[in-house]
């Protein structure tokens, strides 16, 4: 069965400081994979996707994530967080078609020490 | 000018009655969804539509009515509103699977 599993559910860190969240999934076909951000009272955004090709990729807002298919894992960084980034992070696998479902993960809530 | 709108943003309404979301896109994108996001953030998608064709169609009560008049617009009615409809419902859509763009939301409170 398609899931999507992030291991922690609340990641609080320091301003400036690196920032890893984890995202495993399963998924019996080449999964796309995304991750996503909530702010607050807000919708989505999306952050960046891997369809194929370099399994390092680099999104919006400063953020990239590494592509492990030998660890089904698609694991977000970025180097140096600031307060803004405060807010909920949604991983996600689908396919590349319409008719396929985008499986969410849980989300991991991050806070940010000033 | 907003890329995917839904009305009303909240909605607070009685057991029993009947009402429903709108949303409408202007990105050209083919498919449309409706997600329910429940108080624990959990996302989980209801119904998906392709050029107005129903594609997707999750296990949701039958009170839950989704309809899409053209692909510019995907509305979702829901009747006889339970306690457990509560929840933030988004809109989004998308072309093919390249990454969704959501709405900002409707969130429903049933009492």
């Amino acid at each position: 069965a398609q899931s999507v599993t992030q291991p922690d559910i609340h990641i609080t860190v320091s301003e400036g400081a690196s920032l890893e969240l984890r995202c495993n999934y399963s998924y019996g076909a080449t999964p796309y994979l995304f991750w996503y951000v909530q702010s607050p009272g807000q919708g989505l955004q999306l952050l960046l996707k891997y369809f194929s090709g370099d399994t390092l990729v680099q999104g919006i807002k400063g953020f990239e994530a590494e592509f492990k298919r030998s660890q089904s894992s698609f694991n977000l960084r970025k180097p140096s967080v600031h307060w803004s980034d405060a807010a909920e992070y949604f991983c996600a696998v689908g396919a590349g078609t319409s008719y396929d479902k985008v499986i969410f993960g849980p989300g991991t809530s991050l806070s940010v020490i000033p | 000018d907003t890329a995917v709108s839904q009305t009303p943003k909240y909605l607070v309404t009685q057991m029993g009655n009947d009402k429903s979301i709108k949303c409408e896109q202007n990105l050209g994108h083919d498919t449309m969804y409706w997600y329910k996001q429940d108080s624990k953030k959990f996302l989980k998608i209801m119904f998906s539509y392709n050029n107005k064709e129903l594609i997707i169609n999750e296990t949701v009560p039958n009170r839950f009515s989704p309809k899409s008049p053209d692909k510019a617009h995907l509305n979702l009615h829901i009747n006889s509103l339970e306690l457990g409809d509560s929840a933030v419902y988004f809109c989004a859509s998308s072309h093919l699977n390249y990454g969704y763009t959501f709405g900002s939301g409707t969130r429903l409170t049933v009492v």
